[in-house]
């Protein structure tokens, strides 16, 4: 079975422009979480969906960062504009639905730099 | 929010060593995970260990919630088990809101 896939796998561009990174979960899972990794902050939870709908985004930084899932196979986080701080790893993953937690599974990430 | 705290930071093994990875959460969970980040960046999932012990060949791990910590144990260590080891804790309320630890590095040297 595919697991978590995310595109583009890296990503150079300069800052101002906007950045678009995209996300299929696993096919069945219900819930969608969007993570960045840095060598300052960790990992840290962005904001995470369950059924399509935004369940909590008090992680995302800032008004630039906005993250959306159309349907339940495809989300995007987008960021506009982008600066310099914003560059890290940017990971997706997602978990099965049930009544408790349910591991959750890792796409490869996308390695985003910002010129 | 939760404070998760690992140890040690960074291990140096000889292969065919074992090892305990430790990690203290502050509060209740119902979710806590483990997780192994490759040389390639590459996130695995681990083991989902609210309570109880797992076994999954040379890994294992047990967590006592009521006491609040989770070691993960490798035995019989491979230069493949390198990388950085995570624990992941989510609190009753919102429990699919996973909060990481900073991670133990290791290293396994042939």
């Amino acid at each position: 079975d595919a697991g978590v896939i995310q595109s583009p796998r890296h990503e150079v561009t300069e800052m101002g422009q906007e950045v678009t990174l995209r996300c299929k979960p696993i096919s069945g899972h219900d819930y969608l979480f969007w993570y960045r990794q840095t060598m300052m902050r960790g990992l840290e939870l962005l904001i995470y969906f369950n059924n399509n709908v935004p369940i909590d985004d008090s992680g995302m930084p800032e008004d630039r960062f906005s993250a959306k899932m159309p349907n339940a196979s495809f989300s995007t986080l987008k960021i506009q504009p982008s600066e310099p701080r914003d560059s890290a790893v940017y990971f997706c993953a997602s978990s099965a639905r049930d009544g408790g937690g349910q591991p959750q599974h890792f796409g490869d990430g996308t390695r985003l730099s910002i010129l | 929010g939760i404070q998760v705290e690992q140890s040690p930071p960074d291990l140096i093994l000889q292969e065919g060593a074992n090892s305990t990875l430790r990690c203290n959460f502050s509060d209740s969970v119902n979710n806590l995970q483990w997780f192994h980040q490759n040389p390639w960046g590459q996130l695995i999932n681990l083991f989902y260990i609210p309570s109880g012990t797992k076994q999954n060949g040379r890994l294992s791990a047990t967590t006592v919630a009521t006491e609040r910590y989770s070691l993960l144990y490798i035995s019989s260590s491979q230069t493949t088990d390198s990388g950085v080891y995570f624990c992941a804790a989510g609190m009753n309320t919102g429990f699919q809101k996973l909060v990481f630890g900073t991670g133990t590095r290791l290293l396994v040297s042939p």
